[in-house]
């Protein structure tokens, strides 16, 4: 049963640390994304990755965030000093480029205090 | 710049009704459109995945149109059951903007017994 894993579940820290998410794409998918969506914004594109290229990461603030595959099976996305207003669900999808559509992990529930 | 809209935004229909749901679109220079179930605080769940040379796609009580000259694209849900109640999401893949995915703000379904 294919599936995107996200880790960890829920994630709840303190203003000023640093946060990393993680997700393992479905094998043999060359896309990954990440998304954020809360309740004002709804779902927002944070960055791509294409081959492990990084495509996109205009959604994301630079100073701040970070995304990398250090390889085919590890997608991380990283929050470094984390804010309050970085609170929201985060989303990892993967897919097959152009002709496969994109399939979600379970996502990240971060709680910035 | 494509836009994606769904009305209506939230629906509520008794146990048993068919369900139509849709979703409108301006640029129909796309490479597939898909369906997308969530549930609260899940993730998102791909129903169906329509390619750009398709009409339609089914998947048991599920059914998805794609007429691009008219820019919409309907799901269908016959026989509504309670558990089909959830937020409804469409999501394009534009050619011009690769393979990132181009949401609608949801319908968000009451199905009630």
């Amino acid at each position: 049963d294919a599936r995107v894993t996200q880790t960890p579940r829920h994630k709840v820290t303190e203003m000023g640390q640093e946060v990393t998410m993680r997700c393992q794409p479905i094998l043999g998918h060359n896309t990954v994304f990440w998304y954020r969506q809360t309740m004002m914004q709804g779902l927002e594109l944070l960055a791509y990755f294409r081959n492990r290229a990084p495509l996109d990461d205009s959604g994301m603030p630079k100073d701040r965030f970070s995304a990398e595959m250090p390889d085919a099976t590890l997608a991380t996305l990283k929050i470094q000093p984390s804010e309050p207003r970085d609170s929201a669900v985060y989303f990892c999808a993967s897919g097959l480029a152009k002709v496969g559509g994109q399939f979600f992990g379970p996502g990240t529930r971060l709680t910035v205090l | 710049k494509q836009e994606v809209t769904q009305i209506p935004a939230a629906l509520s229909v008794p146990e048993g009704e068919n369900l139509v749901l849709n979703c409108s679109f301006t640029d129909s220079a796309i490479y597939n459109l898909q369906w997308f179930r969530q549930d609260p605080g899940k993730g998102l769940t791909s129903l169906l995945l329509i390619q750009s040379s398709q009409r339609e796609q089914t998947s048991g009580r599920l059914n998805a149109s794609l007429d691009k000259s008219s820019g919409r694209s309907t799901l269908y849900i016959a026989a509504s059951q309670p558990g089909d109640s959830a937020t409804y999401l469409c999501a394009l893949m534009i050619k011009a903007a690769g393979n990132k995915l181009t949401f609608g703000g949801g319908t968000r379904v009451l199905v009630k017994p």
